[in-house]
Formats: structure tokens, sequence, C-alpha cells
């Protein structure tokens, strides 16, 4: 049975369109993580939840938002989708954190930006 | 960049052989995993070794872990042609509880 679920698999959007990813969890993991994994490179963290503590990687550009309305979900919003924002998104959970134990990931969302 | 970097990027091997996957890193670490993802799916883990440890096995997969020398590596034994995928590896930092940083990656082809 999935234990991360990811919505949807495939999303098609116009470049500046609003997008919404879910991610849901049969866990009760702690931490949930976006990763951001374009072709042939290595997924990167964009943010992660502890609970309800929010951390942001340095890095992630403001066009980037999340929300995690409670233990089972997590949302990745992108505001004004650009060409260079064209990837698959991978959700994640951990029990307590990576420095503890393994992620568990979902199938991912590929996202396309026409 | 604080990623890690995995060698070779890509490698070719036929059923039956070995293969070997290197990682290195920059920093301390809390743990080292392994995970492996398919053509356009997730991630999935396969091994972690903590920074005490020097060798793990788990099936055919055998890690080990140099931390003197941040580097690990990931041999599959008797591999088939389902071990085609990607394998990554990735670091827990120390001072970063909650956070796992991947590697470049290495793309296996096992061929018949």
């Amino acid at each position: 049975d999935a234990m991360v679920i990811q919505n949807p698999r495939y999303q098609v959007t116009q470049f500046g369109k609003p997008v919404t990813l879910s991610c849901s969890q049969t866990l009760n993991h702690n931490v949930m993580y976006w990763y951001q994994q374009k072709s042939s490179q290595a997924p990167k963290l964009l943010f992660h939840y502890y609970d309800k503590d929010f951390n942001n990687e340095a890095d992630t550009p403001d066009n980037f938002q999340s929300r995690r309305p409670n233990t089972s979900f997590c949302f990745l919003d992108i505001r004004s989708p650009g060409l260079g924002d064209a990837a698959m998104y991978l959700c994640a959970t951990s029990w307590d954190g990576a420095n503890t134990g393994e992620l568990f990931f979902g199938e991912g969302s590929r996202l396309t930006v026409l | 960049s604080q990623q890690g970097e995995e060698d070779p990027q890509a490698l070719s091997i036929q059923e039956g052989e070995n293969a070997t996957m290197n990682c290195s890193y920059k920093t301390s670490i809390n743990n080292l995993q392994w995970y492996r993802q398919n053509s356009g799916r997730g991630l999935v883990h396969l091994i972690l070794i903590r920074s005490n440890e020097r060798e793990k096995h788990s099936g055919r997969l055998r890690v080990t872990l140099d931390t003197s020398k941040k580097s690990s590596s990931l041999l599959i034994t008797a591999s088939r042609a389902a071990d085609t995928a990607s394998y990554f590896c990735a670091n827990s930092r120390t001072g970063t509880a909650s956070k796992l940083t991947f590697g470049t990656g290495t793309r296996l082809q096992v061929t018949l």
C-alpha cells in the first residue's frame, strides 16, 4: 500500500499560472520534505517541516511556498511557474529526521511548463 | 555546493557482474544513506550506515564508510537486469538534524 501519495503525478501548466502539488502520508511521520529534481540531476531540498515548524532552504526561490495544514498533508505552491521550474517534485517523510532514519518518498509529480 | 559527488556518473555492466559506486562528501555526518531511483519514479531507500559504522550488508548490497576520507561505496553483487536504475548517496550532516543532502548519482545499466 502506498504510504506517501503525491497528486497529480503529471501537471502541465502555462508560464505564470499558479500550480499546487499535494502530498499525503499514512505513516504519521513528523517530518515532511519537498525536493526538486531536474532531469539527470540530484534531488535538491526546497524546504521541510518538522511537525509545524517550517524550514526553508536559503536558496529556495520566493516563488515556491509550502503549507502543512495537518500531520498528513503537505502542499507545494508555485506562484508563477517559469520554464526553469519544469522538474520532478518529490515529497518525502521521515519519523524524526534524516539523522535518525530513512526517508520515504512518493512517486513524484512531474511538472511541465509551457 | 554541499552536494556530494558520485563516481562513476554512469556504469554499464553485464548481468552477473558486480557493480561498485563511490560517493564523496564534504562535511562531518550523522549517517550516510543510499537510495535507488527507477526512471521517472520516486526514490527507494536501500541502506543506512551510521558514522560510527564501517561496513554494512543487506542482501546483495554491501556499503562501506570511511569517515577519514569522507567517502562511501556501494557494491551490488551478482547484478540483475532489474538492478538497472540510478543510485544516489545522501548524507545527514552533523548539526542539521532533519535534512538529507543528495549526491549527483550513478546511472547503472545492467544488460543481459
